[in-house]
C-alpha cells in the first residue's frame, strides 16, 4: 500500500457538521503536511506539522499526529459548502522536501 | 493563485505528436516537480530538480522528457505518447534546504492523449 493513505476514501456531510479523515504512513518522516484540491486544479497547502508537533490548528482546521501509530487526522470544523473538495495528506522525509501523497478523501459538504 | 503558473491548461494530442508543459515558478524557489496525477490513483511523483539539476527520476518512461534550464523554469516534453499517459499533470514548486516548508503547485495541465 502507499506512504500517506487518506481514510475514508470519501465523506458526505451536512453544512455545518465537523468533518474528519485519517492518514496513516509507513516510514519515518520530518513532517506531515495537508493539502486540498477542488475538482481538477492544483493542490493548495492547507498545514503542516512537524513529527515533534502532536497538534496544529490553523482556523477550522485541527490536524493531530501521532508518531507511534504513524496516523495523523485532520478535522474541519463547521463545514461550509465551499469545503467541498478532496484532501490530501502528504509526508515528507528527512532528504530533501520530496513529498509522497496518499490516494485522497474525497468531501462533499451539502448545503 | 499561487506563484505557479502552468501552460497550457488543456492539451489533446494524437499519439504520433510531439508536445511540450511549460511550468513557471515566480516564488523564488530553487526545487521544482513534476507529478502525475491519474484518475484513481495517488499522486506519483515523476521528476525531481534542485538548483536546475535533475536529481530525481521515478522510472518514468522515455516518452517522458524533463528540461530545466534555469530554476524557475520546467518543461516536459511529450512524444510519442500513448492513451493510458492522459491524466493531470502538475508542477510544484519548493524552497529546498529547509526540511519544513510546503510545496507550491500549478493548476496543473489536463493532457489527453488520442
Amino acid at each position: 500500500s502507499q506512504q500517506g493513505e487518506e481514510d475514508p476514501q470519501a465523506l458526505s456531510i451536512q453544512e455545518g457538521e465537523n468533518a474528519t479523515m485519517n492518514c496513516s504512513y509507513k516510514t519515518s518522516i520530518n513532517n506531515l503536511q495537508w493539502y486540498r484540491q477542488n475538482s481538477g486544479r492544483g493542490l493548495v497547502h492547507l498545514i503542516l506539522i512537524r513529527s515533534n508537533e502532536r497538534e496544529k490548528h490553523s482556523g477550522r482546521l485541527r490536524v493531530t499526529l501521532d508518531t507511534s501509530k504513524k496516523s495523523s487526522s485532520l478535522l474541519i470544523t463547521a463545514s461550509r459548502a465551499a469545503d467541498t473538495a478532496s484532501y490530501f495528506c502528504a509526508t515528507g522525509k528527512a532528504a530533501g522536501n520530496k513529498l509522497t501523497f496518499g490516494g485522497g478523501t474525497r468531501v462533499l459538504v451539502k448545503p | 493563485e499561487t506563484g505557479v503558473t502552468q501552460t497550457p491548461r488543456h492539451l489533446v494530442m494524437g499519439m504520433t505528436n510531439k508536445k511540450s508543459l511549460k511550468c513557471e515558478q515566480h516564488l523564488g524557489h530553487n526545487a521544482m516537480y513534476w507529478y502525475k496525477q491519474s484518475a484513481k490513483k495517488p499522486l506519483e511523483l515523476m521528476f525531481v530538480y534542485n538548483f536546475k539539476e535533475q536529481t530525481e527520476n521515478n522510472s518514468v518512461p522515455s516518452r517522458f522528457s524533463p528540461e530545466c534550464p534555469n530554476s524557475s523554469h520546467l518543461f516536459l516534453h511529450l512524444h510519442t505518447l500513448q492513451p493510458e499517459d492522459s491524466a493531470l499533470y502538475l508542477c510544484a514548486s519548493s524552497q529546498q534546504g529547509s526540511e519544513n516548508t510546503e510545496a507550491f503547485f500549478g493548476q496543473g495541465t489536463r493532457l489527453t492523449v488520442v
